[in-house]
């Protein structure tokens, strides 16, 4: 079975332009998260979707980022405009809300704002 | 954002040896997940803990759920270098589908 997919797995932008990260969870998960992921801050959730409806967006840093998920089997974080601050690995992870809430990662992107 | 509390935050220790690690929380926790993550790839799911005083392995490792339910631990035992990488723990609180993440130890095995 196919794991969550992220894409890109790398992205390198300049400062100010737009950046949109791409997510499909495990089919069959109805809730998807959104992390980042730092040395100095560790993982921090930054907002999760359950049955595609934004439940939790405490941990957006600010109004450049958004999120979206369209659909089950998608889900879009977009930074507009990216500030080199913004440079992380922002991870996409899947679980069931109706079984054992187990999270499962994808592979990541790494973002990087120059 | 809240993260708990996780030691050690690293290890280094010979091929062979057993590993032991725990997270610790103020707070009290419904569930508990281990996660392993190598350089370059996303946390992977070792093992799931959901009553307090549980004991559950998976093969080399063992992770129990504290009986306070504001704790767990992880032990890995005769380490192999494969084993390196950092290990997670993330709880859960009732009411909740979000996880906390621990801040994790990094692990060095040497041959």
């Amino acid at each position: 079975d196919a794991g969550v997919i992220q894409s890109p797995r790398h992205e390198v932008t300049e400062m100010g332009q737009e950046v949109t990260l791409r997510c499909k969870p495990i089919s069959g998960h109805n809730s998807l998260f959104w992390y980042r992921q730092t040395m100095m801050r560790g993982l921090e959730l930054l907002i999760y979707f359950n049955n595609n409806v934004p439940i939790d967006d405490s941990g957006m840093p600010e109004d450049r980022f958004s999120a979206k998920m369209p659909n089950a089997s998608f889900s879009t974080l977009k930074i507009q405009p990216s500030e080199p601050r913004d440079s992380a690995v922002y991870f996409c992870a899947s679980s069931s809300i109706s079984g054992s809430y187990e999270q499962y990662f994808g592979p990541g992107t790494r973002l990087t704002v120059t | 954002g809240q993260q708990l509390n996780q030691s050690p935050q690293s290890m280094f220790i010979q091929e062979g040896e057993d590993v032991s690690m725990n997270c610790t929380s103020s707070s009290i926790f419904n569930t508990w997940l281990w996660y392993k993550q190598d350089p370059g790839e996303g946390p992977v799911l070792l093992i799931a803990l959901y009553k307090a005083g549980e004991l559950t392995s998976n093969g080399r490792l063992t992770a129990q759920f504290g009986i306070t339910r504001k704790d767990s631990f992880l032990n890995i035992s005769a380490s192999i270098p494969s084993d390196v990488g950092i290990y997670f723990c993330a709880g859960q609180r009732s009411g909740t589908y979000k996880y906390i993440f621990g801040t994790g130890t990094r692990l060095k095995v040497l041959a």
